[in-house]
């Protein structure tokens, strides 16, 4: 195990709903990021949180948005959600090193 | 742009056959780390390697391998004596290392090879 926690483990939406997901991060690290992996196809980079602030997008609408705490704990947020969203969602940790410790990741399903 | 491709979709094997996956990535950077995760049904992405780009030296662990050739921008992969524990998704993935003071910098995976072990 990696030490990443994530919750909840499922969570089912309809669509225009708002979701949160959550994300411990391994003791230690400081920086989380967030990836989207639909069904069949590798992760994407959605974004990234270094001692609290974002620090890299990739490819995803302001829609969705997040936080990180000060014991560097995050919450990624999905707004106004589509059925496109439905979706595993993967919080990784890192220090310093490049090798990021992913977490059991969130599955997300909108109808 | 970076792009990762990962051109074998599925991989069937039966138990204690070899088995190599393939990777070619694309990057402008000079400096850049690549990775392997495999991910079980369980959904979790499991570490296995990270390779710096400026070394080039294969690497062995256990029944693993990994070919590194930065002429041809490939990092394959290799089970030795495969399992049906071996069963999963394998990703590669690249990061560039620009240097920031920040660390793990965003991944870009391939669409992944899903391996099969057969008994």
């Amino acid at each position: 195990e990696t030490g990443v926690t994530q919750s909840p483990t499922h969570l089912i939406k309809t669509r225009g709903q708002q979701v949160t997901l959550r994300c411990s991060s391994q003791s230690g690290h400081n920086t989380v990021s967030w990836y989207q992996q639909a069904l069949g196809q590798g992760p994407q980079f959605i974004f990234q949180y270094y001692r609290e602030e974002e620090n890299g997008r990739g490819n995803f609408p302001p829609r969705f948005s997040g936080l990180q705490f000060p014991n560097y704990s995050s919450e990624l947020n999905v707004n106004a959600l589509e059925l496109d969203d439905s979706a595993l969602y993967l919080c990784a940790s890192s220090r310093n090193s490049y090798e990021q410790y992913f977490g059991p990741g969130t599955r997300l399903t909108v109808t | 742009a970076q792009k990762v491709t990962q051109a074998q979709t599925e991989i069937s094997v039966v138990e204690k056959e070899d088995v190599t996956l393939d990777c070619v990535y694309e990057t402008r950077d000079t400096t850049y780390y690549l990775f392997w995760y495999k991910q079980p049904p369980s959904g979790e992405l499991v570490f296995l390697i990270r390779r710096n780009s400026f070394d080039e030296q294969n690497e062995i662990s256990g029944r693993y391998s990994w070919n590194f050739q930065k002429s041809t921008s490939s990092f394959n992969f290799t089970i030795t004596a495969s399992q049906v524990v071996d069963s999963a998704v394998y990703f590669c993935a690249l990061s560039e290392a620009g240097g920031r003071e920040t660390s793990g910098s965003r991944l870009t995976f391939g669409e992944g090879t899903q391996l099969t072990v057969n008994p």
